[in-house]
Formats: C-alpha cells, sequence, structure tokens
C-alpha cells in the first residue's frame, strides 16, 4: 500500500513569512508523529499525535511551530515567521498504535530552505 | 533522559564483507526498543530493525541482525554480505515505554556507510 507522503517535497520562503507543511500517514495508523532534521541538530522530535489523545508538543521549539491533524488522518505542521535557524528537513512518521513494534514509517521529507 | 550514542567515524567496507555499525543507549526504563533506520542519498528514512528491551533472542531481518548486550546498553548493527546500495546514513534510535505504547523516537547522530567495490 502506499507509504507516509509529505508535500511539498522542497519549501523555500523569506524569513519572517509563514509556512505549511502537510503529512499523510500510512491509511489506519493512528499515531503521526514530526520530526526536524538539521546537519546541526541532528533529528530532533517535534510532536506527536495519538487518535483523539492530546498531543505531545514537548519537542516543538518555539511558539512559531504548530500542529493539528485533522479527522485523525492528515497533518499540517505550520511555522510562523519562519527564520533561518528553521530551515532543515522536516519529517513525518506514522506508526500503528498497539501493535506489535510500533514500528515507525518515515515520508520523504519537506526541505524547508529559508532565505 | 535517554540518550543514543553513535561515535565511530565514516565506515568503510569491502562489498561481501560484513560489517558492524555502534550504537549504545542510556535509560532508565527497563521497558524500551531500539530501532535502526538507512537513509540514502536520496534522503527517506528506511525501518531496518527492532528489538525490545525484553526480547529474548537478537533480532534478524534478512542480511540485517542486532546484536543486543543489555548489560552493556549496546545494540550494534551487523550488516552481512554488505552490497554497494548499503552505502548510506545509519541511525540508531530508541523509543522508550511499553511496547503498544508509542511515543517518540530519540536518534543517535548517525554513521555513515560506504561499500567499497
Amino acid at each position: 500500500g502506499a507509504g507516509v507522503s509529505q508535500s511539498p517535497s522542497n519549501k523555500v520562503t523569506e524569513k519572517g513569512k509563514d509556512v505549511e507543511l502537510r503529512c499523510d500517514p500510512i491509511s489506519g495508523h493512528t499515531a503521526l508523529y514530526w520530526y526536524r532534521q538539521s546537519l546541526g541538530q541532528g533529528l530532533e522530535f517535534l510532536i506527536y499525535f495519538q487518535g483523539n489523545s492530546a498531543p505531545d508538543k514537548s519537542g516543538l521549539p518555539s511558539d512559531r511551530f504548530s500542529a493539528e491533524r485533522t479527522g485523525g488522518s492528515v497533518s499540517t505542521l505550520t511555522i510562523q515567521r519562519t527564520q533561518q535557524e528553521d530551515s532543515a528537513v522536516y519529517l513525518c512518521a506514522s506508526s500503528l498504535f498497539g501493535q506489535g513494534t510500533d514500528t515507525q514509517y518515515f515520508g520523504p521529507g519537506t526541505r524547508l530552505t529559508v532565505l | 533522559a535517554q540518550k543514543i550514542t553513535q561515535t565511530q567515524p565514516g565506515m568503510f567496507v569491502q562489498e561481501k564483507e560484513a560489517v558492524t555499525l555502534d550504537c549504545t543507549y542510556d535509560t532508565s526504563d527497563p521497558s524500551y526498543g531500539l530501532f535502526w533506520y538507512k537513509q540514502p542519498s536520496s534522503g527517506e528514512m528506511i525501518f531496518l530493525i527492532y528489538q525490545g528491551s525484553y526480547d529474548q533472542q537478537n533480532a534478524t531481518e534478512g542480511r540485517y541482525s542486532l546484536n543486543f548486550q543489555k548489560a552493556r546498553k549496546s545494540a550494534n548493527l551487523v550488516i552481512s554480505a554488505s552490497q554497494l546500495g548499503d552505502s548510506a546514513m545509519y541511525f540508531c534510535a530508541m523509543e522508550v515505554g511499553l511496547t503498544g505504547a508509542n511515543s517518540k523516537l530519540t536518534f543517535g547522530k548517525g554513521i555513515t556507510l560506504s561499500v567499497r567495490p
């Protein structure tokens, strides 16, 4: 079946603009995660959604970052007033809650460049 | 707090040889899972293998096996019969909590593996 998809694959924006990144998880997966990968910081957890539970936002670096998940499926990560340090690859992953190994399957990522 | 340590510099291996990629971890939680992912130059993160903290046997998936030494808190990945397509960055990651509970992954900094023909 289809894997995790993300759009856009690349996004170039100017400092101060808002951006929205989209993630479409594997069908039937109830858990959805956002991570950020940058040269200086490696792979960092941002936020996690599980079903109808309140999301775990403990990894969001500032209040400029927010995310929502509509209908328990598609998620949007929004970065307001982008800064150059926000430049990174944003990875989304999904997993099937309560099953086996909780393996997270990743999408191809969105490369964000803030000029 | 959880921590994953991958300290090897870039690794090189001859095609068809075996290679071991090191990973040590730190957590105070008795329940955890350890994962290895492969990230080729194209950027996608590909799941390779999983080991649960209560698993009695080392995990194996095709040419991949995990050398799990719980007392030493190490979870090394062994790739047998290396292929040119194995050239990539390899990440060790840990999830803390009971299986099925789902939680965030903590990643190591990764190891670059280059397979020589």
